[in-house]
């Protein structure tokens, strides 16, 4: 079975740029969260779907930032414009209700 | 709210030295998940372990152990005869049982083992 996918793997952008990350969540996960971590910092949460509703989005920094999960499988996660503290790892999860979530190896995002 | 402590930032041991990551966590909820990932150089976390808060009982996996105190609001785990391959960031979380949603992390503790 696979596992929670996330493209690209590494972005690199200059501030003012637009960026959209990918996340394909495991099949039947109804569950899809995002996280980043930034400058070192402890990773924090970002949103959870579930399906393709929000269901928490309270972690979202600022407008500047866009999830969507059209259908409810993949999402993605859309920065516009992106600013310098933008840059950190961009982790995905995905659970079934009920347990345990399960990460994807994350998009490494440089704003220059 | 809940909160993870890794007051560790960087551990660095010789090989085959047993190596304790401290974990300290804060919380009102009485129900709570406590996990360890591991986030090795190719960057994706790998789940090690969950815990609920009813359980103390201590747990082994092979060379890894891991220490739940609930009187101390503490996880910790340890590494016997640490090796090279054991270097990465370890992640402690938590997340509240009844809303499996919002994972809480720490900080994160960089292990270094050296040969």
């Amino acid at each position: 079975e696979a596992g929670v996918t996330q493209f690209p793997s590494h972005s690199v952008i200059e501030k003012g740029q637009t960026v959209t990350l990918r996340c394909d969540p495991i099949s039947g996960h109804d569950n899809l969260y995002w996280y980043r971590r930034v400058m070192g910092k402890e990773i924090k949460f970002l949103l959870h779907f579930v399906k393709e509703s929000k269901q928490d989005e309270s972690g979202m920094p600022n407008n500047r930032f866009l999830a969507e999960r059209t259908g409810g499988t993949y999402s993605t996660l859309k920065v516009q414009p992106a600013e310098l503290e933008d840059s950190g790892v961009y982790f995905c999860a995905s659970s079934q209700t009920g347990l345990g979530q399960y990460f994807g190896p994350g998009t490494r995002l440089t704003v220059t | 709210a809940q909160k993870v402590t890794q007051a560790q930032t960087e551990i660095s041991v010789v090989e085959k030295e047993d190596v304790t990551l401290d974990c300290v966590y804060e919380t009102r909820d009485t129900t709570y998940y406590l996990f360890w990932y591991k986030q090795p150089p190719s960057g994706e976390l790998v789940f090690l372990i969950r815990r609920n808060s009813f359980d103390e009982q201590n747990e082994i996996s092979g060379r890894y152990s891991w220490n739940f105190q609930k009187s101390t609001s503490s996880f910790n785990f340890t590494i016997t005869a640490s090796q090279v391959v054991d270097s990465a960031v370890y992640f402690c979380a938590l997340s509240i049982i009844y809303n499996n949603n919002d994972m809480r992390f720490g900080a994160g503790t960089r292990l270094t083992v050296k040969p």
